[in-house]
């Protein structure tokens, strides 16, 4: 069984840019969430994805935006980059019950390492 | 609003001690879950173990065991008989039941773990 998968693994990137991160689900899992971990920090939630929609927030600024596809994939963007949104960028992938609800048991990605100069 | 607190920072102990680390956790909703994540250097978080409020059963796997007491808001964890793998940052964390909305993770700040040989 493959876990989930992120890329890249490293990025750097000039503040005012835009970056795309990807990530691969854990098989069978169908929704799939994105944190951001600053550096001697906790994860913070970003937001989630269940059935290509947004399914949730954090406090986070429309600049974050993201998508997830039909494979259950997902990507997160971030316009107009600034120096604070260095971090580590994490997606985690979770199960839902064929009736939709959700299993609380979020596995993670290795995350990508985003620098912004 | 949810908040974990992990009051320790950093503890420092020497390879077979045993140790506990020290979750307290904030929440208005009257069902939740708690878990505990381990991230090595290596950055990925490792899914430990997931704890619904309503089952105050202590639980023990292996060399790890888990205290929660809902009547002082607390969940720890402890780690028997320490090694030298054990090293890592631990995370306590916290989800509302959504029951189907947003199911971000609180996290809290992590407790750096470091078993000296």
């Amino acid at each position: 069984e493959t876990g989930v998968t992120q890329s890249p693994t490293h990025l750097i990137k000039t503040r005012g840019q835009q970056v795309t991160l990807r990530c691969s689900s854990q098989s069978g899992h169908n929704t799939v969430s994105w944190y951001q971990q600053a550096l001697g920090q906790g994860p913070q939630f970003i937001f989630q994805y269940y059935r290509e929609e947004e399914n949730g927030r954090g406090n986070f600024p429309p600049r974050f935006s993201g998508l997830q596809f039909p494979n259950y994939s997902s990507e997160l963007n971030v316009n107009a980059l600034e120096l604070d949104d260095s971090a580590l960028y994490l997606c985690a992938s979770s199960p839902r019950t064929s009736g939709g609800a959700p299993s609380y048991e979020q596995y993670f990605g290795p995350g990508t390492r985003l620098t912004v100069t | 609003a949810q908040k974990v607190t992990q009051a320790q920072t950093e503890i420092s102990v020497v390879e077979k001690e045993d140790v506990t680390l020290d979750c307290v956790y904030e929440t208005r909703d009257t069902t939740y879950y708690l878990f505990w994540y381990k991230q090595p250097p290596s950055g990925e978080l490792v899914f430990l173990i997931r704890r619904n409020s309503f089952d105050e059963q202590n639980e023990i796997s292996g060399r790890y065991s888990w205290n929660f007491q809902k009547s002082t808001s607390s969940f720890n964890f402890t780690i028997t008989a320490s090694q030298v793998v054990d090293s890592a940052v631990y995370f306590c964390a916290l989800s509302m039941y959504s029951g189907g909305g947003a199911d971000g993770l609180t996290f809290g700040k992590g407790t750096h773990l470091i078993i000296q040989p």
